[in-house]
């Protein structure tokens, strides 16, 4: 079946790294995403991983995958109070188009 | 140019109305998309387009109405909607190649309000 699972809420402060967990049901997944969304706006692609990688680092975003435990996690370095929003994990089923997305986590960023 | 683009960005429309939502992408991508978001929710997938043609409809209601009429807008017609119907309502659209699907591109949405 397809669910994704995220905690809801996270807070950091500003220049501390952060770390979104996010597990996933489905092992036929093969794309899993991160995106971000502010408020009121659509959603922005971050990064995605290839269900055969297990990292991924673009700039200060590192996506670190487990596929053994289902396990996808996005670190980002020197958080900024520009990162606050919403961070949704998502997994892309084999055969379909059909990305399914987790409940989102909403990262706070104190100054 | 990697833009979807979705029109109108916010609608007001009455129960009794019918409207149309829009959008638009030219990066060639073959499928296109329609999720529903409630506030505090995550999107919901409503209907999937693969080269022009309805390949997936998460069954919805039939008062939306998505038409594909070429490769690069996607439209939902909506008519006889509910005041529960009003949500954000998302574009997206990547490259088809079946199981390698790349990436999805999402619009900045149509917030809809039934009233």
């Amino acid at each position: 079946g397809e669910d994704v699972e995220q905690s809801l809420f996270l807070s950091v402060r500003e220049g501390d790294s952060s770390v979104i967990n996010c597990t996933y049901t489905d092992s036929s997944s093969t794309y899993l995403y991160w995106y971000k969304q502010e408020p009121g706006a659509g959603l922005q692609l971050l990064t995605y991983i290839f269900s055969n990688m297990d990292m991924k680092q673009d700039q200060r975003l590192t996506v670190l995958l487990n596929k053994k435990d289902k396990h996808l996690s996005l670190r980002i370095a020197d958080t900024q109070t520009g990162d606050s929003a919403i961070y949704f994990c998502a997994e892309q089923t084999g055969g379909y188009q059909k990305v399914t997305f987790g409940i989102g986590t909403k990262l706070q960023v104190i100054p | 140019d990697t833009e979807v683009t979705q029109t109108p960005k916010h609608l007001v429309m009455g129960m009794t109305n019918k409207k149309s939502l829009k959008c638009e992408q030219h990066m060639g991508h073959r499928a296109m998309y329609w999720y529903k978001q409630k506030a505090k929710k995550p999107p919901e997938l409503m209907f999937v387009y693969s080269y022009e043609k309805l390949s997936i409809n998460e069954s919805v209601p039939s008062r939306f109405s998505p038409e594909c009429p070429n490769s690069s807008l996607l439209n939902l017609h909506l008519h006889a909607l509910q005041p529960e119907d009003s949500a954000l309502y998302l574009c997206a659209s990547s490259q088809d190649r079946g199981r390698d699907n790349t990436e999805a591109f999402f619009g900045q949405g149509t917030r809809l309000t039934v009233v």
